[in-house]
């Protein structure tokens, strides 16, 4: 059974940082791109970040480019988001979502999400 | 950036109605568009990539069509479990989503 599990949420000040890790199992985690997509409750899912299958290729969302940092570690089929410079409109849940293969992409499984809150 | 525009926000159904919510991308995205159900609390549920085909183990009452920049989500007819709200999400340039479409009981 395919499982995503997000951990390293918490509460954290403007201008903070905190590491985001996603534990996958059940699948092959070195053969899918993967992806971080933030949610503000009662809002809709947004696109925060998406990494290839090694790590070699990147992309970010404007508003989290030159903060964030999308990483793997396929040793340990882990995730990573490393979050800096936090402001008080990166709180969300954040959730790993594994993306579909071939060019007609979409996220199949995605963790139950952690929520990062950023307050003084 | 692509934005997505989905109409309406919400609606009102019964058991059994069809109903059909639509996803307007502000350029071509040709067939890359994604639909998703997601319920209060819980994650997005992945239902149709490439605009019109089934992921695995949806029902064949949910069908998506268009191309381009304009594209639906149909339920042909709704059961108690569809209640929800729906996005829909451009994979043509990273993934933005739409705003949401929430499904109510009339």
């Amino acid at each position: 059974e395919v499982q995503l599990a997000e951990s390293g949420g918490g509460l954290v000040q403007p201008g903070g940082s905190l590491r985001l890790s996603c534990a996958a199992s059940g699948f092959t985690f070195r053969n899918y791109w993967m992806q971080w997509v933030r949610q503000v409750p009662g809002k809709g899912p947004v696109w925060v970040s998406r990494i290839n299958f090694d790590g070699s290729s990147t992309s970010y969302a404007d508003s989290v480019k030159g903060r964030f940092t999308i990483s793997r570690d396929n040793a340990e089929n882990t995730l990573y988001l490393q979050m800096n410079s936090l402001r008080a409109e990166d709180t969300a849940v954040y959730y790993c979502a594994r993306e579909t293969s071939g060019s007609y992409w979409g996220l199949d499984y995605w963790g139950r999400g952690t929520l990062v809150t950023v307050s003084s | 950036d692509i934005q997505m525009t989905q109409s309406p926000s919400s609606l009102s159904a019964s058991v059994g109605d069809r109903v059909t919510i639509t996803c307007r991308a502000s350029q071509s995205i040709s067939s890359y568009l994604n639909w998703y159900q997601q319920k209060p609390g819980k994650a997005p549920k992945f239902l149709i990539y490439a605009a019109s085909s089934l992921h695995s183990g949806v029902p064949s009452r949910f069908s998506g069509s268009g191309s381009g920049t304009d594209f639906t989500l149909t339920i042909s007819s709704l059961q108690p479990e569809d209640f929800a709200t729906y996005y829909c999400q451009q994979s043509y340039s990273t993934g933005t989503f739409g705003q949401g479409t929430k499904v109510e009981s009339k």
